[in-house]
């Protein structure tokens, strides 16, 4: 079946960085986009931007542009969100969702998602 | 960007009631690419409806979807005990995707 696994809680200080893993199974990595979503404490959710895992190629809400990335490693079927520059307002969790088709013009929702990745950001 | 306006904020009823949420677009939302999920604390979103009336694989038959264009609708016919929770709409046929605000419905 269909899985995203995403890596644990992490307590960061403000100024650093982090790294939040999602592992796929039970499927072909590399044909499906990855999406990462924000939702702070009771707030709604955030699409921060989407990767795709054939290509690497990436696409970014303007308000993560410049201080989120996204990566991927095919050969152990991982994406990566890497977050910089942390503040108190970073606060939240993180998730990721898998999305469209990489190779067929097919518009899909997010039809899976990881469990969430909490990052606490805290002097 | 296309804007989505969920309505009301919170809605209070009663198990076997009827839920009707309410979502409204900036924009016109191309081919209805609309989908709605909910949400339960501390889990991850759940995908219900996608294509606006399309349900998911595995959602039961008491969710429906509705609506194309600017104005869409997700029905919940009875209301059952596992049902309250919060629920999105999100728009996925243009970047930015974007999500409404959520609608909570709790129990009377």
């Amino acid at each position: 079946q269909v899985q995203l696994v995403q890596s644990g809680a992490e307590v960061k200080k403000p100024g650093a960085s982090v790294r939040v893993s999602c592992k796929a199974s039970g499927y072909t990595f590399t044909d499906y986009y990855i999406h990462w979503v924000r939702q702070a404490p009771g707030q709604g959710l955030e699409w921060m931007g989407r990767i795709n895992p054939k290509s690497g190629g990436t696409n970014y809400s303007q308000t993560f542009q410049g201080w989120v990335t996204l990566s991927r490693d095919t050969s152990i079927n991982t994406a990566y969100m890497d977050l910089s520059r942390l503040s108190s307002d970073d606060t939240a969790v993180f998730y990721c969702a898998r999305g469209s088709f990489t190779m067929i013009a097919v518009i899909n929702p997010f039809d899976y998602w990881g469990q969430g990745s909490l990052v606490t950001v805290s002097s | 960007e296309i804007v989505l306006t969920q309505s009301p904020g919170t809605l209070s009823l009663s198990p076997g009631e009827r839920a009707t949420l309410s979502c409204g677009a900036s924009q016109s939302v191309s081919s209805s690419y609309l989908a709605w999920y909910q949400q339960k604390p501390g889990q991850a979103p759940r995908l219900l409806i996608y294509g606006a009336s399309s349900r998911a694989t595995g959602i039961p038959d008491r969710f429906s979807g509705s609506g194309s264009g600017t104005d869409f609708t997700l029905t919940i016919s009875r209301l059952e005990p596992e049902d309250f929770a919060l629920y999105y709409c999100q728009q996925y046929g243009s970047s930015p995707w974007t999500f409404g605000q959520g609608t909570k419905v709790e129990i009377k």
